[in-house]
This record gives C-alpha cells, structure tokens and sequence, in this order.
C-alpha cells in the first residue's frame, strides 16, 4: 500500500514570495490534515478535510494560507505572501475515516515539505 | 482545551538498555486515544503505539508499551531492549473527536 506523497521535499523561497505544497492521501483516506511543524516543536493542526469539505480550519492564517482539496483526493497548501515565520516543515496526514473506532482515527503522514524563507 | 506536555527535552540511554519517556495531557473528555510517534532524522512520522482511553488494559508493541494510567492523565511509553534504530524525535499525542494535540516531543539518543 503507497503512503502519503508529498512534493516537493524542500522549497526556499524569499519573504513575499508564494508558494504551493501537494499532498496525495492514502487510496481510500477520507481526511486530510496538513500541519505546520516549526523546528524544536510538536506539528500544530493548519486544516483538516473530510473528502472535499473543511472541517477545521480554525489554526489556519487565512490572510496568507488557503488550501483546497478538489474532488476529495488530492489536496494543496498555498502560502502567499510568505513571511520569515513561515519556515517550517509542512506535513500531510490522513486517516480512514472520522469514525468507527481507533482504527479510523490513526493518521498516516507523508515526509513533509521542509520550506525555509528567506 | 487539550495540552500535552512532555517534560522531558532530550533522553539518552545505552543500547541495549530500558528507557522510559514520559507524557501527560489534560482534558475534561472521557473518551479519547492517545498515540506515540516515532519521527527519525528523515522526518517521517511513524505511529509507534496506540491506545484507547476506555481500555484498561496497556498497549504492547513489541518492544514498546505504555504505562497508562488514566486518573493521573499520564502516558509514558517504555522501550525495551533499545536500538540504535531508535533514535528519533517521539511526539506523544491526544485525540478527542478527531482532534489531534501533539507534545513538544523528547529527543532520544540510543547510544552504542
């Protein structure tokens, strides 16, 4: 079974800049997560999406952060304009399902994005 | 809200040896899972161990197990038997209705 893909592995770009992270979930994985893990710190949730819908978005720096998750598959992070604090790595999870026990739950991450802004 | 600390910055521990690493969490919930990750220099997260909080019973993996002990709000994870493999980042983890809290996660050292 593939895990979770991400591309691309790194990514500098300069403050103000923007940029865009792709995330192909588990075959079958209804949510997606992407999480923000800054150096020395636990990954802090961005957005959750169960197949195309949001269901948290509430940590996500709407004024600079969008992600969309078009037909319940695939899903992408944009970061436009970037800020210095934005260097972190950006990880993609996904786990069965929202229900139906511990097994549902168990999220499966991808290698993440290292992105550093300079 | 739900926290977890994990108060323990960096571990080292012999190969071959037992090393213990500590987590608790608070919440008002009564019915969530807690998880342990594995993430190694290649900055993978790997699920190490899981467990249900309504179960009493303490979880085993192989060489890892629990301690859980739900009253005190406590999660640690015991390793056996370490390897060098085992150096990584771990990251203990509270979820409760699909959201996920991690630790600031322990740096553990397996030496040879």
């Amino acid at each position: 079974e593939a895990g979770v893909a991400q591309s691309p592995r790194y990514k500098i770009i300069e403050k103000r800049q923007s940029v865009a992270f792709w995330c192909n979930p588990i075959s079958g994985h209804a949510t997606l997560y992407w999480y923000q893990q800054i150096l020395g710190q636990g990954p802090k949730l961005l957005i959750q999406f169960q197949n195309n819908g949001v269901v948290d978005d509430s940590q996500l720096p709407k004024d600079r952060f969008s992600a969309e998750r078009l037909k319940g598959v695939d899903s992408t992070l944009k970061i436009q304009p970037a800020k210095l604090e934005d260097s972190a790595v950006y990880l993609c999870a996904s786990s069965l399902k929202r229900g139906g026990g511990l097994a549902g739950y168990e999220q499966y991450f991808g290698p993440g994005t290292r992105l550093t802004v300079t | 809200a739900q926290t977890v600390t994990q108060s323990q910055p960096e571990m080292s521990v012999q190969e071959a040896e037992t090393v213990t690493l500590s987590c608790t969490y608070d919440t008002s919930e009564n019915n969530y899972y807690l998880f342990w990750y594995k993430q190694p220099p290649s900055r993978q997260m790997i699920l190490v161990i899981r467990q249900e909080a309504y179960k009493q019973q303490n979880a085993t993996e192989n060489r890892f197990s629990v301690n859980f002990q739900k009253a005190a709000k406590s999660f640690s994870l015991k390793i056996s038997d370490s390897q060098l493999g085992d150096t990584a980042m771990y990251f203990c983890a509270f979820m409760a209705y699909n959201d996920m809290r991690f630790g600031a996660g322990t740096r553990l050292t397996v030496k040879p």
